[in-house]
């Protein structure tokens, strides 16, 4: 049975480049959420998604990142331009339902490195 | 916030010692709450749960207590091991109910 997976795990990206994280929720699991982890810090809500919609995105920068989760395939959080300050780790989660009391379970992350 | 002297970032405890971290949450609203444990390199891994209709559950080696007037949560760890040195966060439902809320962690050393 397996867990949340992201790939890549580790991925290092020049000043201006675009990183692609992806994360593929558990098996029955339809409703996925982002997280940023600064170093030394707790995970930061970015944005909560459900197939092919964006439900909650209030935690996500306005401009250079985008999130998506279609119908087929992994979820993809996308940063365009990167720069110094993106480097963290970053965490996808999921839950088979919506709602205050679901547990949200987490894949190992992607750690991103901009040089 | 966080309440002054009840957060602690670190905790250093003996093999077989009972470990206690405390979590102050923000919102008096919010009605489910959520341990994790995260080792180095790793994602959250879940613990234990507990909601707002409860003061106290317990687990396997753990329990959570809620303490709804002062909004304060604790994790209690039952004769900690080696195996149980990590960064523990406490988290909460947000406002709308999908965003959970980090804490600021506790590393627990457990030392043999």
């Amino acid at each position: 049975n397996a867990g949340v997976m992201q790939n890549p795990r580790h991925l290092v990206r020049r000043r201006g480049q675009e990183a692609r994280l992806r994360c593929s929720p558990m098996k029955g699991h339809s409703h996925v959420y982002w997280y940023r982890q600064l170093p030394e810090e707790g995970l930061k809500f970015m944005v909560y998604l459900q197939k092919e919609n964006i439900i909650d995105e209030s935690g996500m920068p306005k401009e250079r990142f985008s999130a998506e989760f279609p119908k087929e395939g992994p979820s993809i959080l996308r940063i365009q331009q990167v720069v110094r300050g993106d480097s963290a780790a970053y965490f996808c989660a999921s839950s088979p339902r919506q709602g205050p009391a679901e547990t949200q379970y987490f894949g190992p992350g992607t750690r991103l490195l901009v040089l | 916030g966080e309440s002054v002297g009840l957060h602690l970032p670190t905790l250093s405890v003996q093999e077989g010692d009972n470990s206690i971290i405390n979590c102050a949450y923000s919102n008096s609203a919010s009605d489910y709450f959520i341990w994790y444990k995260q080792e180095s390199g790793k994602g959250p891994q879940f613990i234990i749960d507990i909601r707002s209709n409860m003061d106290k559950r317990q687990g396997q080696r753990v329990t959570v207590l809620l303490n709804k007037t002062v909004k304060h949560l604790s994790l209690q760890i039952a004769a900690t091991q080696p195996g149980d040195s990590a960064v523990y966060f406490c988290a909460e439902n947000g406002q709308a109910g999908t965003a959970l809320i980090f804490g600021k962690g506790t590393t627990l050393s457990v030392s043999s």
